[in-house]
């Protein structure tokens, strides 16, 4: 069946550090893909899609590109900030399918 | 920009009552969703609602449960007899279509069951 599998947290980064967050699935056809972010006290909001193989979604600074050979749509930012402190879901075709959430936390 | 809102934002309940979670989705959205996340857990799937039915469900979904659109605005989730195990936080969420749509996510009803 469908499932998305994420990168275990809690994930602790200095400012303008690298960031990737990994993301695999498995699915049959050719689901779109989706990362959402949850801020402290808040719903999930989108972060960014992509629909078909090799597209990259990108988004304040975040990309993620869908590639079907790996089944992957990791989530990379070149330098976090301290604001980027939040929990990340990816998530698979029609929004059944949500990862475990990664916790990332960015210190100054 | 317009949002999802919740009500209550934390609700605690006795084991074997019931309880309404209520929702008041983006105005222009159709299709509506309900999501759990357990403590330290995935966020799940539990419903989705269209056209003032029922169009997926998951196997949490069972006969405890279920859900109302009253009166066009509203979205509501039930559940009948709570347990301990239905603790947890209860996402609403909306999209003005399906499978590629973005959902827009309410802040969340954390629900405790005692």
């Amino acid at each position: 069946g469908n499932s998305v599998t994420q990168m275990e947290g809690p994930v602790t980064l200095s400012e303008e550090a690298f960031l990737t967050i990994n993301c695999t699935y498995t699915a049959t056809g050719y689901p779109s893909l989706f990362w959402y972010v949850q801020y402290p006290g808040e719903g999930l909001q989108l972060l960014l899609k992509a629909t078909k193989a090799d597209d990259k979604g990108s988004n304040k600074g975040f990309e993620a590109t869908y590639r079907k050979e790996t089944t992957s749509f990791h989530l990379e930012k070149g330098s976090v900030q301290v604001s980027d402190s939040a929990v990340y879901f990816c998530a698979l075709d029609n929004q059944f399918y949500f990862g475990t959430g990664t916790s990332l936390t960015v210190i100054p | 920009e317009p949002e999802v809102t919740q009500t209550p934002s934390h609700q605690v309940t006795q084991m074997g009552q019931e309880v309404i979670l209520r929702c008041v989705p983006i105005s222009n959205h159709l299709y509506f969703y309900w999501y759990r996340q357990i403590l330290g857990q995935k966020v799940e799937f539990l419903v989705s609602f269209y056209n003032n039915e029922i169009s997926e469900k998951s196997e949490i979904f069972d006969d405890q449960f279920s859900v109302e659109r009253p009166d066009g605005s509203n979205f509501t989730l039930k559940i009948r007899s709570t347990k301990l195990e239905d603790s947890a936080m209860y996402f609403c969420a909306s999209s003005v279509g399906q499978k590629d749509s973005p959902l827009h996510f309410g802040n969340g009803t954390r629900l405790t069951v005692t």
